[in-house]
């Protein structure tokens, strides 16, 4: 059975970059047939897609976050990695890791428990 | 604002059918997959509708998920109280490149 595992600090000052890991067991980030993505909610709030990437290195970002995102993968480790820079409040959310099916945009099967950052000084 | 537009809420009473509507544009509704999620309180969304109507593993018949033009809506039938959460609709959207989602519909079982 597929897990996703999101780890990083709960709590990142303002103008500081937060940094997220998503660890994944029963399969691999270097499957052909998948993406891996980031999703935020912020408290009481809907969903909001964040960034994808493939195996191979390509990386596709929300218009509206692409400047201060980064999303990687590190193959050796099982794991995605989020980098979202020059915070403020309004990036308090609980973050998601999923992963999205090759050739079905829009569709998360397999999500991680979420966890939540804090902005806050 | 979302780009996809939802009632903020929807209720019934056990036994009924609710819809939930998803309103959409060219860009994406149209012209795109749409899905469905489920997140029950305190958890993370659950996959219900892929590929506009087909279930996703282990969800029952009630739901079922249709599209028409810009616009889409999610159904349920034999409506249960498990079944109070909130619900968001998604698709991709070519003009943002990007996936987008619904700003979600919380369902009462009255």
């Amino acid at each position: 059975q597929l897990q996703l595992q999101e780890s990083g600090p709960g709590l990142v000052k303002p103008s500081e970059t937060l940094s997220l890991i998503c660890s994944v067991s029963g399969g691999s980030v270097s499957s052909s047939t998948y993406y891996w993505g980031w999703i935020r909610q912020p408290p009481g709030k809907g969903l909001e897609w964040i960034a994808t990437i493939y195996y191979a290195g390509n990386t596709y970002y929300n218009p509206s976050l692409r400047s201060r995102v980064t999303i990687s993968v590190d193959r050796s480790n099982n794991q995605f990695s989020l980098r979202l820079s020059s915070v403020t409040a309004a990036d308090t959310s609980v973050y998601y890791c999923a992963r999205q099916a090759w050739g079905s945009k829009g569709e998360f099967d397999y999500w991680g428990q979420g966890t939540l950052v804090t902005v806050s000084s | 604002q979302s780009v996809l537009t939802q009632p903020p809420s929807a209720s019934g009473t056990p036994g009924q059918r609710v819809t939930i509507s998803c309103s959409g544009s060219t860009s994406n509704i149209e012209s795109n997959y749409v899905y469905w999620y489920q997140q029950l309180p305190g958890t993370a969304p659950k996959l219900l509708i892929y590929r506009i109507n087909q279930r996703a593993s282990g969800v029952p018949d009630r739901f079922s998920g249709s599209k028409s033009g810009t616009s889409a809506s999610l159904a349920i039938s034999g409506l249960r109280s498990e079944d109070e959460a909130d619900y968001y609709c998604a698709s991709w959207d070519d003009s943002l490149s990007g996936v987008i989602f619904g700003g979600g519909t919380k369902l009462t079982v009255l």
